[in-house]
């Protein structure tokens, strides 16, 4: 089944305490990304992948960090957390060949640092 | 940068009638739009896209128009099921991000 994973899906964290939120897709897609979703904000990127080694940031990136060493793993790392990153996450991909530009999301990760 | 933005942020509508949610797009240029719809607790799903070359698009009781002339777009569900209700979000293309609106609450009334 073609999917993207997340994990974990719920994390309660305190401030300054790094964590890792990992995202692997099975579907063989250069593009992957992350957004966070707040309440009346919609998804806001945070950071993007065009392929293996390449990142970018997205309009969000202050306080996270990421890296791309593999096609399908696309990792989110906070290595300071605070409270004004409690939000739910998302990662997604999709490919970039051809027109469609349909990105797969994954279950989300709540997170909450207090 | 441009925002995608919609005109409701709820919707209630009775079981079968149909539905139509609105967004508003500012980037004359976007040329791909897509509808999400976010169930809760989940990911958002792709339902339905569009490009700019094209005015309507048909899928399983879903349809998405285009209007061009004033950066419009709707997506309309007919005989709407309590399945239905959900978050939907419409997703302008500005590769390589997409821009998404904040998004309509759907309820569906039985």
């Amino acid at each position: 089944e073609a999917q993207v994973t997340q994990n974990p899906r719920y994390l309660i964290t305190v401030t300054g305490k790094k964590l890792t939120v990992t995202c692997s897709q099975n579907m063989n897609h250069e593009y992957m990304s992350w957004y966070r979703q707040d309440p009346g904000l919609g998804l806001r990127q945070i950071y993007y992948s065009m392929n293996v080694e390449v990142t970018d940031k997205g309009d969000v990136p202050e306080g996270y960090k990421v890296s791309r060493k593999e096609k399908r793993n696309f990792p989110l790392i906070l290595e300071s957390p605070s409270p004004n990153q409690t939000s739910l996450y998302f990662c997604a991909s999709r490919k970039t060949s051809g027109f469609a530009y349909e990105q797969y999301f994954g279950p989300g990760t709540r997170l909450t640092v207090t | 940068g441009e925002s995608v933005g919609l005109h409701l942020p709820t919707l209630s509508v009775q079981e079968g009638d149909n539905s139509i949610i609105n967004c508003a797009y500012s980037n004359s240029a976007s040329d791909y739009f897509i509808w999400y719809k976010q169930e809760s607790g989940k990911g958002p799903q792709f339902i339905i896209d569009i490009r700019s070359n094209m005015d309507k698009r048909q899928g399983q009781r879903v349809t998405v128009l285009l209007n061009k002339t004033v950066k419009h777009l709707s997506l309309q569900i007919a005989a709407t099921q309590p399945g239905d209700s959900a978050v939907y979000f419409c997703a302008e293309n500005m590769f390589p991000d997409m821009r998404f609106g904040a998004g309509t609450r759907l309820t569906v009334k039985p």
